[in-house]
């Protein structure tokens, strides 16, 4: 089946730094999702993206579809401390489940 | 509305007890799921409904019995669960016909644990 590999498992920075996470796969997708989930509650969706090279952004938040449909990165710019909580892409073929990356887990310092 | 909720929030249970989980969606959404997250993990999809019809069952034991009632509202029954079945139980949504048939919008989730 289909794998995600996500990186970095974990990041520990401080208030006001960029953070870089990212995906790749084995194999193609025609979406790419992120989501971020705090302790307790369910995954948040934050950006979809739906294009080989799409490039959206969301706040702070900006992410891009990979131009071979094999990867995604998600940046966060200028972290705040409510930034703090485990993000997860998620690749999908159309019409098939969702492959979900084992997560980032970002701990920002004030 | 574009929000998925779930109750209860938190439910303990014995192994011989039997209770549902409720979900409700009122975005219009035709497909509806259930997950089972670990600690820490990705969410593990269980059941998929589509049209109030079950589409995919991820080879879920029978002690867990999904049911759609209508197009908003998914349940899930327990019944004679073992101690590692406790999890984040987490219900989404998410449109069929077009193509934002990916995005899948989430609930707060249950907290199971089973004693």
């Amino acid at each position: 089946g289909q794998q995600l590999n996500q990186s970095p498992q974990s990041m520990f920075i401080q208030e006001g730094e960029d953070v870089s996470m990212n995906c790749t796969s084995s194999s193609i997708f025609n979406t790419w999702l992120w989501y971020k989930q705090e302790p307790g509650e369910g995954p948040v969706l934050l950006i979809a993206l739906y294009k080989a090279g799409e490039l959206t952004s969301n706040g702070r938040l900006t992410a891009q579809f990979g131009i071979t449909r094999k990867d995604s990165f998600l940046n966060i710019s200028a972290s705040i401390p409510s930034d703090v909580g485990i993000y997860f892409c998620a690749g999908q073929l159309r019409g098939s489940r969702l492959t979900f990356g084992e997560g980032t887990q970002l701990t920002v310092n004030p | 509305d574009t929000e998925v909720t779930q109750t209860p929030k938190h439910l303990v249970m014995g192994m011989t007890n039997k209770k549902s989980l409720k979900c409700e969606q009122h975005m219009g959404h035709r497909a509806m799921y259930w997950y089972k997250q670990k600690a820490k993990k990705p969410p593990e999809l269980m059941f998929v409904y589509s049209y109030e019809k079950l589409s995919i069952n991820e080879s879920v034991p029978s002690r867990f019995s999904p049911e759609c009632p209508n197009s908003s509202l998914l349940n899930l029954h327990l019944h004679a669960l073992q101690p590692e079945d406790s999890a984040l139980y987490l219900c989404a949504s998410s449109q069929v016909d077009i193509i934002s048939y990916n995005e899948q919008f989430f609930g707060p989730g249950t907290r199971l644990t089973v004693l």
